[in-house]
């Protein structure tokens, strides 16, 4: 499975734009990047998913880098409720097997008042 | 809409007694199903999936074992807890683009 490597944490203040970076390095050209978050004591929550444009949702963006061996989630505006451990993932199935999702570590935001 | 339930919310064993997590998923039909682990401090290890039912494939050996007697039904069972065996474990369906996951029950085994 192909890896992702994130800062272990990342600190923001409210209300400032929050970038989170992910580095793919070995991902292949059928691999979608996934972002999840997870609240303290809850399950993962999807975020957004692309695989070579740039996305945007209601939540936040997904900035893919033209040879798509990195990428960056983007809090336009953090707000004390974005504090949560953010994942990012590949997956090369879009399919059946979408699920076997491979989580690290991910990075803890933690956003100041 | 869908849901996912999970039960129950906590729970603490003894070594060697049995486990049973049961899993739900309301609002859809022949979901894609899954079973994570997540130890304190770490990431989420997949446990087992299922794309219908009695189909079950494992993804790491261990003291657990999955069932999916229904098509909406996810059970996470061991017949005798390890103390490794302790953490959050959650339950997620499959929907295209998403994976969605349930409440999650806590584990701790003494």
């Amino acid at each position: 499975d192909a890896k992702t490597t994130q800062p272990n944490s990342m600190e923001s203040n409210e209300e400032e734009p929050v970038h989170l970076p992910c580095n793919h390095s070995t991902i292949s050209g059928t691999d979608y990047i996934h972002w999840y978050r997870q609240l303290p004591s809850q399950g993962p929550e999807y975020v957004i998913h692309g695989l070579t444009s740039n996305v945007n949702n209601r939540m936040a963006s997904l900035a893919i880098a033209e040879d798509r061996k990195s990428s960056t989630l983007i809090l336009h505006r953090a707000t004390l409720r974005d504090a949560a451990v953010y994942y990012c993932i590949l997956s090369a199935d879009r399919g059946s097997t979408l699920g076997r999702l491979y989580f690290g570590r991910g990075t803890q935001l933690t956003v100041w008042p | 809409s869908q849901t996912i339930h999970q039960w129950p919310a906590t729970l603490v064993q003894p070594v060697g007694s049995p486990l049973s997590l049961e899993c739900t998923v309301e609002g859809t039909s022949n979901p894609n199903l899954y079973w994570y682990r997540q130890a304190a401090g770490r990431g989420l290890q997949l446990l087992f999936y299922s794309v219908g039912i009695g189909q079950i494939s494992s993804e790491v050996p261990q003291n657990l074992s999955a069932s999916r007697p229904q098509d909406r039904q996810f059970i996470l069972s061991s017949k005798k807890l390890l103390l490794s065996d302790s953490g959050f474990y959650l339950c997620a369906w499959q929907n295209t683009g998403e994976l969605f996951f349930g409440e999650g029950s806590r584990l701790t085994v003494l």
